[in-house]
């Protein structure tokens, strides 16, 4: 395991307010990436990050911000949480880049009412 | 864009009998990896197996092996000897080299029957 935490783990909100979500790792990792789970999708990328205030969108990027001003930690928030945001997040780190494997988080199960 | 397509959405196996999950990929890279992970009830996202696309030897761990097959751009994963604990879901992933973006098919949940 390379020592990636999330919190809070599980989360109920309501709509129209801010959630910000952790992901913490203890791994030295450059690499850090957030993605959604949703039934019928898989994983998709939500945004990603390649070093410390270096971030980028991936496919399903609206709605949502990420900052990292820490190699350890990368946040995501749902700037006014919507009903469409209800889904699993995942957090994941990769050492070095392209050549190399994935690391999830355990994982963060977001309703929003 | 590329896209990872896992047309079984559901497959189940007897315990110690051998299954197949099907994968294929759409892209028009040449160099890229290939990975499959494990997800049981626990939601943990497990790395089950990965494939370079340079080298034709198909990845083994252990009950694992797939059959990589790039001009059909087709990665199977193959479950020998099945499992309780290798009841979950299964996820397909391609990663291209130089990229930063995993794309993940749908998934197939696989169900090991005593």
């Amino acid at each position: 395991d390379a020592g990636i935490t999330q919190s809070p783990r599980h989360k109920v909100t309501e709509t129209g307010t801010p959630v910000t979500l952790r992901c913490h790792q203890t791994e030295n990792h450059r690499y850090m990436y957030w993605y959604r789970q949703d039934p019928g999708h898989g994983l998709r990328l939500i945004h990603y990050s390649y070093g410390v205030k270096d971030t980028d969108k991936g496919e399903v990027s609206d709605g949502y911000s990420v900052s990292r001003s820490k190699t350890e930690d990368f946040l995501l928030t749902l700037e006014s949480a919507t009903s469409s945001q209800t889904s699993v997040y995942f957090c994941a780190t990769q050492f070095r880049g392209s050549s190399d494997t994935q690391y999830f988080g355990p994982g963060t199960r977001l309703t929003v009412l | 864009a590329q896209t990872v397509t896992q047309s079984q959405p559901e497959m189940s196996v007897q315990e110690a009998e051998t299954v197949t999950l099907s994968c294929t990929y759409d892209t028009s890279e040449s160099d890229y990896y290939l990975f499959w992970y494990k997800q049981p009830p626990s939601r943990q996202m497990i790395l089950v197996i990965r494939q370079e696309a340079y080298k034709q030897q198909n990845a083994t761990e252990n009950r694992f092996s797939v059959n990589f097959q790039k001009a059909a751009k087709s990665f199977s994963l193959k479950i020998s000897d099945s499992q309780l604990g290798d009841a979950a879901m299964y996820f397909c992933a391609y990663h291209p080299t130089g990229g930063q973006n995993f794309v993940f098919g749908p998934g197939t949940r696989l169900s090991v029957l005593p």
